[in-house]
């Protein structure tokens, strides 16, 4: 199966700041790359998705980057607020199967 | 829509007592999914079904089965509950060639 890695484990930054999560896969017939959020007691959320065949997707203050390549993707977000608060999740497909990292705790400070 | 339910929201068992985990959903989706989600590990895949009728297993079957009644439904059976199975269960359904994953609320499950 997958093997998925995801840096840092745990990440916080001043309020303002961008924060910049890792992902590396070892399957390279993956052709789907999701992030997610979940809060605190709460579902996982998708909140950006990047197929294999772009290279960069943004949406206002997220945005992906996909080296397929080199097996790594990356979620930036930028403007940091205190509701970004949250565990984040990378989870590469092939197709019918996800295989999750095991999360980024990240901490936005005020 | 209610889009994907689980039952029940929580549940203590005691080692050695069975239980089944239900999961619905109404956005007419063909694939659905069973995960277990500990402190630490992210999610690991149990149990998937691609289609109604079909089932296979995911990255930590053991000591689970599951049943794809239909369509809609999708259920997860402890047949002998031991403490390593304390962990929160999620489903999650997908749309026939579609990526986007929807998840259910949760099931906190506890076995002492």
């Amino acid at each position: 199966g997958e093997n998925v890695e995801q840096h840092p484990s745990t990440l916080s930054v001043q309020e303002g700041d961008s924060a910049v999560i890792k992902c590396t896969y070892s399957d390279s017939a993956s052709n789907y790359f999701p992030w997610y959020k979940q809060e605190l007691g709460k579902r996982p959320q998708l909140i950006i998705d990047i197929r294999s065949n772009v290279g960069e997707k943004k949406d206002q203050r997220i945005a992906v980057t996909l080296n397929k390549t080199a097996k790594h993707f990356s979620l930036h977000i930028t403007e940091t607020q205190p509701e970004d608060s949250a565990v984040y999740f990378c989870a590469p497909s092939t197709g019918n199967q996800f295989y999750f990292g095991t999360g980024t705790s990240l901490t936005v400070i005020p | 829509n209610a889009g994907v339910t689980q039952t029940p929201k929580f549940q203590v068992l005691k080692t050695g007592q069975s239980m089944t985990l239900q999961c619905a959903q109404d956005m007419n989706h063909n694939s659905m999914y069973w995960y277990r989600q500990d402190p630490g590990m992210g999610l690991r895949l149990i149990y998937y079904s691609a289609s109604e009728g079909t089932t296979d297993k995911g990255e930590v079957p053991n000591g689970y089965n599951v049943s794809r009644l239909n369509k809609r439904e999708f259920s997860l059976r402890l047949e002998s509950a031991a403490p390593s199975q304390t962990s929160v269960y999620f489903c999650a359904s997908l749309r026939q060639g579609a990526y986007e994953q929807y998840f259910g609320p949760g099931t906190r499950l506890t076995v002492t």
